[in-house]
């Protein structure tokens, strides 16, 4: 079936990077664009970046340039986000999402990968 | 960006009874070459990544159940629980996708069992 699995959680001190990876299966890989969302303990959503898996492209929150990376391995069907220069406020659940053209909106989730960021 | 507006940020209703959530985005998101609305209603539980329930504005995903509707165009939306069940409990988003690839999310909206 369609699925999106992801890596598991991580803890990183203040400065290091973390990498989440999001696997798929169950469908054409190249065929849909992978986002990722973020969610801090308590709070609500917040987009992080897309790709698009057949080329690579990639599009990144304003507040996240610079720090965030987007990659994907089409061998694996795999997307990898690499968040670097970690803070306080960078700890949240990571998830990615597969976005739907026909629906235009995400229709397939991920489990959610938990990132704390603490010295 | 389009900033997404909910309201309330809680409400708390008799089982049976009906559910209303509002969200108002800044700027429309209705695209007049194609009369479509990019707006879309998420359900999140705890612990649970979110689910898709409304995309269009209006059209129902497959498997949800017809208690949820959604309705609007423009800039104000409305997501409707006809008649509130046990497991409708959680926090319910809307979201943008018209200024894609940015999407924003509204603030959510807890509901919960009176």
């Amino acid at each position: 079936q369609v699925q999106l699995v992801q890596s598991g959680a991580e803890v990183k001190n203040p400065g290091a990077s973390v990498t989440v990876s999001c696997k798929a299966s169950g469908y054409s890989f190249t065929t849909y664009y992978i986002q990722w969302v973020r969610q801090a303990p308590g709070e609500g959503l917040e987009w992080v970046g897309i790709i698009n898996p057949r080329g690579g492209a990639a599009t990144y929150a304003q507040r996240l340039q610079g720090r965030l990376t987007l990659t994907r391995d089409t061998s694996t069907s795999t997307v990898h986000m690499e968040l670097s220069s970690l803070r306080s406020e960078d700890t949240a659940v990571y998830y990615c999402a597969r976005v739907s053209m026909e629906k235009g909106a995400f229709d397939m989730w991920g489990q959610g990968t938990r990132v704390t960021v603490s010295s | 960006d389009i900033v997404m507006t909910q309201s309330p940020d809680s409400l708390a209703v008799s089982l049976g009874e009906r559910a209303t959530i509002k969200c108002k985005s800044s700027q429309s998101v209705l695209d007049g070459s194609n009369n479509k609305n990019y707006l879309a209603w998420y359900q999140q539980k705890p612990g649970q990544p979110p689910k898709l329930l409304i995309y269009w504005a209006s059209t129902r995903e497959s498997g949800v159940p017809d208690r949820f509707s959604g309705s609007g165009s423009g800039t104000d939306f409305t997501l409707t629980i006809s008649s509130l069940q046990p497991e409708d409990v959680a926090v319910y988003y809307c979201q943008n996708y018209y200024t894609t690839p940015t999407w924003t999310f509204g603030q959510g909206t807890k509901v919960e069992v009176k």
